[in-house]
């Protein structure tokens, strides 16, 4: 089914270590997204990108690091995990006509101990 | 800047009854405006949205939302809940004018909707 697959879904981390979440959707959508969920506090923008190999910072872009070497796929990294960037992590993309209209996928929780 | 502030963290219905979930929006331009659900251990949904036609919108599932300027909201309503509604419903804002990918939307904190027999 098309759509956007984002992996792995569930991970814990230690602090001090580095991983990488993959982002991958197969609709040819130019812009895509990484946000963070969490709880009492809705969605918050990490960074975006409107094209491939262009990336910009969101709302929250602090200890994480993207890139978009491919239109299909956006990575979020993080060098260093802390036990603040225990979230749930979604990723969304968007064609350039219409309005809204977001894709999201299903999700990657992460744990940080 | 824009922003939505959804009023009601929880709200409980009985199956049957009407649903209302509050959002009010801020917005120094025209907003776009959104209602998004999201099922547990799922990514969210687009429900419905606002692009600055008709008023009242209609969406999926029995879904709509009326677009007030007055009174700066966009409420969400069903007539007649159904246990199947319960998830956590988000309200979300973007700008007009603005159709790039830098026209980003910012959600609101969320409604978790829980529906009783």
């Amino acid at each position: 089914n098309a759509g956007v697959t984002q992996t792995p879904k569930f991970r814990v981390l230690k602090t001090g270590q580095s991983m990488t979440l993959l982002c991958a959707q197969d609709m040819n959508h130019e812009y895509m997204y990484w946000y963070r969920q969490d709880p009492g506090m809705g969605l918050r923008l990490i960074h975006y990108s409107v094209g491939e190999g262009t990336t910009a910072k969101g709302e929250v872009p602090d200890g994480y690091n993207v890139s978009r070497l491919k239109k299909q796929n956006f990575l979020l990294g993080l060098e260093s995990a802390a036990p603040s960037q225990t979230s749930v992590y979604f990723c969304a993309s968007r064609a350039p006509t219409g309005v809204g209209g977001y894709t999201f996928g299903s999700g990657t929780r992460l744990t940080v101990v | 800047a824009q922003s939505v502030t959804q009023l009601g963290s929880h709200v409980s219905v009985s199956e049957g009854a009407l649903v209302l979930l509050r959002c009010n929006y801020s917005s120094s331009v025209p907003p776009y405006l959104f209602w998004y659900v999201q099922y547990p251990n799922q990514g969210l949904q687009l429900l419905l949205k606002y692009t600055s036609a008709a008023t009242l919108v209609k969406g999926i599932n029995g879904f709509e939302a009326e677009f007030k300027k007055s009174e700066t909201s966009f409420h969400l309503t069903k007539p007649s809940a159904h246990m199947s509604d319960a998830a956590e419903y988000f309200c979300a804002v973007s700008r007009t004018g603005l159709t790039g990918g830098g026209n980003k939307l910012t959600f609101g904190t969320g409604t978790q909707l829980k529906v009783e027999l």
